[in-house]
């Protein structure tokens, strides 16, 4: 099983729309997560980081953090061209220092 | 601020050439990770620098590759004899112990031929 696991992809979603990117981890004591944008041709960027169950909200994007399903996910409102892009789920676990990425999701947006 | 900064941005090298690449942390981060990236795979996970601690080499995939820190500045890899399996883009990240927020830099593509 990997520590770290997204759907592939891709996933199109209509412009306007909510794009939905699911991540699950292996590791139950994991500490943080992170989302990074990837472009095609680029380096990750990072979108947004989440510590604690709940949602966590950065203008179009919610982080939402269920430890005890050992699941994240990101939510895009109102979905525009521009975020089409690999994003990538990132888990620090417990006394570690190093991330664990996903393989990321591809997402494309139809306008 | 300045982000992380990395060079070349291209290398294009012969088989059995040795190459090393560089890397600027974000001032002020004490933590510096290398991955590598091939075409349309995920992060592989190369080294870990945090501070004057011993380096994480887990990830390195030979002996053939190695890096190096001066304190918590820059970094270089380098990777000797390169093969054509070690064509990918290298990348460069940096983040303070406190976050474990990674900011990477714009990589540097790295082909053999």
């Amino acid at each position: 099983q990997k520590e770290v696991e997204q759907n592939s992809g891709p996933l199109s979603v209509p412009e306007g729309a909510i794009a939905s990117l699911n991540c699950t981890y292996s590791d139950r004591v994991s500490q943080s997560f992170f989302w990074y944008r990837q472009y095609s041709g680029k380096s990750p960027e990072l979108i947004m980081s989440i510590y604690s169950n709940g949602d966590k909200e950065d203008g179009r994007f919610t982080a939402q953090l269920n430890k005890a399903s050992q699941y994240v996910s990101l939510l895009i409102r109102d979905s525009q061209p521009s975020d089409s892009a690999t994003y990538l789920c990132a888990v620090r676990g417990f006394g570690n220092e190093k991330l664990t990425f996903g393989t990321g999701t591809r997402l494309t947006i139809i306008p | 601020g300045a982000g992380v900064s990395q060079s070349p941005s291209n290398k294009v090298t012969e088989k059995g050439k040795d190459v090393e690449l560089r890397c600027d942390p974000i001032s002020g981060h004490t933590a510096l990770y290398w991955y590598r990236q091939r075409l349309g795979q995920g992060l592989e996970f190369l080294i870990y620098f945090q501070g004057n601690s011993a380096p994480d080499k887990s990830g390195l995939p030979s002996d053939r590759f190695s890096a190096e820190r001066t304190g918590e500045s820059v970094s270089t890899l380098t990777i000797q004899r390169t093969q054509q399996e070690d064509s990918a883009v290298y990348l460069c990240a940096s983040s303070l112990m406190s976050s474990f927020e990674q900011y990477f830099g714009p990589g540097t593509r790295l082909t053999v031929t």
